[in-house]
């Protein structure tokens, strides 16, 4: 247990469909990540915020929409998602100093029908 | 970005030490070297990190070449549940974050398999 809530921990969801993904902390953390592992790939950087604010969009598709409320919340909205988008979405989150660690979810597996 | 090197998969037995190497010859001076894991169907988890001395944590030790071209994750005793995928990381400071936030871009790992 990291203290990184990510939920739902599974979903499916068809080529039409618009869901969401939630990730939360407590820890007083203020930076916060969404990463995309697919099968046999690296993880790869999709977004970062630093205090609510979107510092950088690592040319992710528009399909995939970031949502920071509030520095304990970072949310993921998808829509019209393809097949090749089925993969393990993960979140983390740090404190903006630069010696310390990011603590990651569980990630949320996502299946595109 | 920064590279890292590592070997694709390593084996190991139970109860017996495991040194995880990885080069990093294309490093800067402020470059911090980090060590995540991941454990089967679970997210990455942070090991260790260092800049230029010898680390040790309550996981492991991380030993960083006098030249910091490269450095090496040691588990003292491996156990069946230190199975998993290692990575070696550079921090990269993110863009626009005025210098205050950094990003872990991650390779491919070390699949480490842990023998009974």
């Amino acid at each position: 247990e990291t203290g990184v809530t990510q939920t739902p921990r599974h979903l499916v969801m068809g080529m039409t469909n618009k869901k969401s993904l939630k990730c939360e902390q407590h820890l007083g953390h203020n930076a916060m990540y969404w990463y995309k592992q697919s099968a046999k790939k690296p993880l790869e950087l999709m977004f970062v915020y630093n205090f609510k604010e979107q510092t950088e969009n690592n040319s992710v598709p528009s399909r995939f929409s970031p949502e920071c409320p509030n520095s304990s919340h970072l949310f993921l909205h998808l829509h019209t998602l393809q097949p090749e988008d089925s993969a393990l979405y993960l979140c983390a989150s740090r404190i903006l100093s630069l010696n310390t660690e990011a603590f990651f979810g569980q990630g949320t597996r996502l299946t595109v029908v | 970005d920064a590279k890292t090197t590592q070997p694709n998969s390593m084996e190991s037995n139970e109860e017996e030490p495991v040194h995880l190497p990885c080069n990093h010859s294309t490093i800067s001076g402020t470059d911090y070297i980090h060590w995540y894991r991941q454990l089967p169907s679970q997210g990455p988890e942070y090991v260790i990190h260092g800049l230029t001395s010898n680390v040790n944590n309550r996981m492991a030790s991380l030993a960083i070449a006098e030249d910091r071209k490269s450095s090496t994750l040691i588990l003292h005793r491996a156990t069946l549940r230190d199975a998993a995928v290692y990575y070696c990381i550079l921090r990269d400071v993110v863009k626009n974050s005025g210098g205050s936030n950094y990003k872990l871009t991650f390779g491919k790992g070390t699949l480490l398999t842990v023998n009974p």
